[in-house]
């Protein structure tokens, strides 16, 4: 099956900077790729996804970038604030099936 | 509210016992999914639902669990005999089908099982 990686898994960034989420995965035939924000206690968010056909996408703050050939696809938050602190996972989806990296801890300090 | 609803929030049960969490997805989503987080991890896939049919489940799925989905509409997941293995948060998700141009999946707040 699929196995998505994803790093780091916590990430500390001061109010105001960048901050850059990697995944990678292995199965060739997964298409298409969300990206959730989790707060504590709180389900999944999605905040962004990309398409297997798309190699970035970009949302105000968020940005999604795909490198097929590489099978790797990163999130990228600018000009971050407190309220973008919590757990943020990746996914990719083969079939029916949604697989999910491990998270990354993100912490805006102000 | 328009998203997906699961019930209860929490669930504290003693070991042995059984329990049942319901989903309520998005109305015009014919796709339900389970999934299963613990602490620290990413959601790990239990089983799929396109329309009333379950069309997957997991090897994580043992033979204590059981999804239903009879008018395709809401969800259960029992499980039985609950061990403390048990213990995480119980996600449910929906989405349109692959047909659909849209096929995102959308997260219910969870139901946090713990077993003790």
């Amino acid at each position: 099956g699929e196995n998505v990686e994803q790093h780091p898994s916590t990430l500390s960034v001061q109010e105001g900077d960048s901050a850059v989420i990697k995944c990678t995965y292995s199965d060739s035939a997964s298409n298409y790729f969300p990206w959730y924000k989790q707060e504590l206690g709180k389900g999944p968010q999605l905040i962004i996804d990309i398409r297997s056909n798309v190699g970035e996408k970009k949302d105000q703050r968020i940005a999604v970038t795909l490198n097929k050939t590489a099978k790797h696809f990163s999130l990228h938050i600018t000009e971050t604030q407190p309220e973008d602190s919590a757990v943020y996972f990746c996914a990719a989806r083969t079939g029916n099936q949604f697989y999910f990296g491990t998270g990354t801890s993100l912490t805006v300090i102000p | 509210d328009t998203g997906v609803s699961q019930d209860p929030r929490h669930k504290i049960t003693k070991r042995g016992q059984n329990v049942t969490f319901r989903c309520d997805p998005i109305s015009e989503h014919n796709r339900l999914y389970w999934y299963r987080q613990t602490l620290g991890q990413g959601p790990e896939f239990l089983t799929y639902f396109q329309n009333e049919a379950q069309l997957e489940k997991s090897r994580l799925l043992s033979d204590r669990f059981s999804a239903e989905r009879p008018k395709g509409s809401f969800s259960t997941l029992e499980i039985q005999r609950t061990e403390q293995g048990d213990s995480a948060m119980y996600l449910c998700a929906s989405s349109r089908d692959s047909r659909a141009l849209n096929t995102e999946a959308f997260f219910g707040q969870g139901t946090r099982l713990t077993v003790v």
